[in-house]
């Protein structure tokens, strides 16, 4: 199984602060990694596949980049509206194997 | 865009049986994959098994083979999932969600809000 190593696990930032979280991959993905956020009590919501493709609704301040095995998910200004946890996923490979979680708070 | 309703989450007592359902509305539910992940209380997300869109191809996590079943019709644009042989470690909220592709069981995840199922005695 290809293992995804996120970190860092949690993060505490300002409103309107620039916020980067990290995923690396076991082995080479080329560009299968997607990122979801979820907030607590709800369902996960994709927001970035194929590493940088934003996911239409998506509000632009999200955006992804990498390929081969290290992949960053930014929020250029974060919201209030953006505490939740962050999820990295691959699917270059069955099965779909996701990383442990960013917990994103407001300091 | 397809929406994802799961039901059937519950109570069930280890060694029993439980089967969820997803049922999408919308359009094109048949040209999809679809897969299950589940989520423990307060940890991260497992995927646990995935179909193809013409229900041929199924494939499972080493943590349910042989004791988990997914399965569509596409009929009735419902997806499934059988749980046999329930454990403690298989309390979790259980998501359904779309993959973009037909034959392709790998793909990025559109989910359902989840149903809740608790392996207790």
């Amino acid at each position: 199984d290809i293992q995804m190593t996120q970190s860092p696990a949690s993060l505490s930032a300002s409103v309107g602060d620039r916020v980067t979280i990290t995923c690396q991959a076991s082995q080479d993905i080329i560009n299968y990694v997607s990122w979801y956020r979820q907030k607590p009590g709800k369902a996960p919501k994709l927001l970035i596949y194929h590493a940088s493709s934003l996911e239409r609704g998506v509000p632009s301040r999200f955006s992804g980049s990498g390929s081969g095995t290290d992949f960053t998910f930014t929020i250029s200004s974060l919201q209030p509206e953006d505490i939740a946890t962050y999820y990295c996923q691959q699917y270059h490979n069955l099965p779909l194997t996701f990383g442990g979680g960013t917990k994103v708070e407001i300091e | 865009e397809v929406q994802l309703v799961e039901s059937g989450g519950g109570l069930a007592q280890p060694g029993g049986s439980l089967r969820l359902s997803c049922s999408a509305s919308g359009s094109s539910f048949d040209r999809n994959a679809m897969c299950w992940v589940r989520q423990a209380p307060g940890q991260g997300l497992e995927w646990v098994a995935g179909v193809t869109g013409s229900g041929d191809g199924v494939y499972y996590a080493d943590s349910v083979n042989g004791r988990f079943t997914i399965a569509r019709d596409n009929s009735k644009n419902t997806l499934y999932l059988q749980m046999n042989s329930l454990r403690a470690e298989d309390t979790a909220f259980y998501y359904c969600a779309t993959t973009p592709y037909y034959d392709i069981l790998t793909g990025y995840l559109k989910w359902g809000q989840g149903t809740l199922v608790i392996v207790s005695s």
